[in-house]
């Protein structure tokens, strides 16, 4: 069974940009989470989605939002990009409810 | 609230030699308790989880048992190899919340 994909790998941006970022998560599984990991903050839960909604969310201001699909793949949007955005973002995806979750490889986001 | 704390590294070890990584935890109620390693370049693995007091969590080796009385969850291995160098991360998750609450992550070094 495929893992937990991420796309784009990658992404330069400047400041006061948005970004999008994709994932999708292994067959058959409801809930996608995303993470944010820095060297300073560590791993920050940012929110779950499941079923198309947004069931959980952490403290991050408003310009980080996503969503979910109907075939559960899960985008995540942060809008007028600080430098302090640069990070690794990580999704994970699990089965139902509260539930063990795989992680994907991450997408790298740099702000310029 | 929820936290978790890990021992601070590097640790720094000779191939075979035994492995303890130690982690505690504050929580509310029974949380479920994971490892997880993440190798340069690349998202989070799990390693390996425990989902109630006594529990022993188990693979490739290494070995963790949820004890409720002192709160803690450490990692151990008896005889590490130079590719067990890696990131590992403590983690708590609450039974009825879908989010990851992760330690500061303990970096591994194995010299042959």
């Amino acid at each position: 069974k495929a893992g937990v994909t991420q796309t784009p790998r990658y992404l330069i941006k400047t400041r006061g940009q948005q970004v999008t970022l994709s994932c999708s998560p292994i067959s058959g599984h409801r809930s996608v989470s995303w993470y944010q990991q820095t060297p300073g903050q560590g791993l920050q839960f940012l929110f779950e989605y499941f079923s198309e909604t947004q069931r959980n969310k952490g403290n991050f201001p408003g310009r980080f939002s996503g969503r979910q699909f109907s075939n559960s793949r899960s985008e995540m949007n942060v809008s007028t990009l600080e430098l302090g955005d640069s990070a690794l973002y990580l999704c994970a995806s699990s089965l139902d409810g509260p539930d063990t979750q795989y992680f994907g490889p991450g997408t790298r986001l740099t702000v310029l | 609230g929820n936290s978790v704390t890990q021992m601070e590294g590097p640790v720094t070890l000779s191939e075979e030699a035994f492995l303890t990584i130690n982690c505690t935890y504050t929580a509310t109620g029974y949380p479920s308790l994971f490892w997880y390693v993440q190798y340069p370049g690349e998202g989070l693995q799990l390693l390996l989880k425990a989902t109630k007091a006594d529990d022993k969590g188990s693979n490739k080796g290494f070995e963790a048992t949820y004890r409720k009385e002192t709160t803690s969850f450490h990692l151990e291995k008896g005889s590490v190899q130079v590719s067990d160098s890696a990131v590992y991360f403590c983690a708590l998750r609450r039974k009825d919340y879908n989010k990851l609450i992760f330690g500061a992550g303990t970096r591994l070094a194995v010299h042959p």
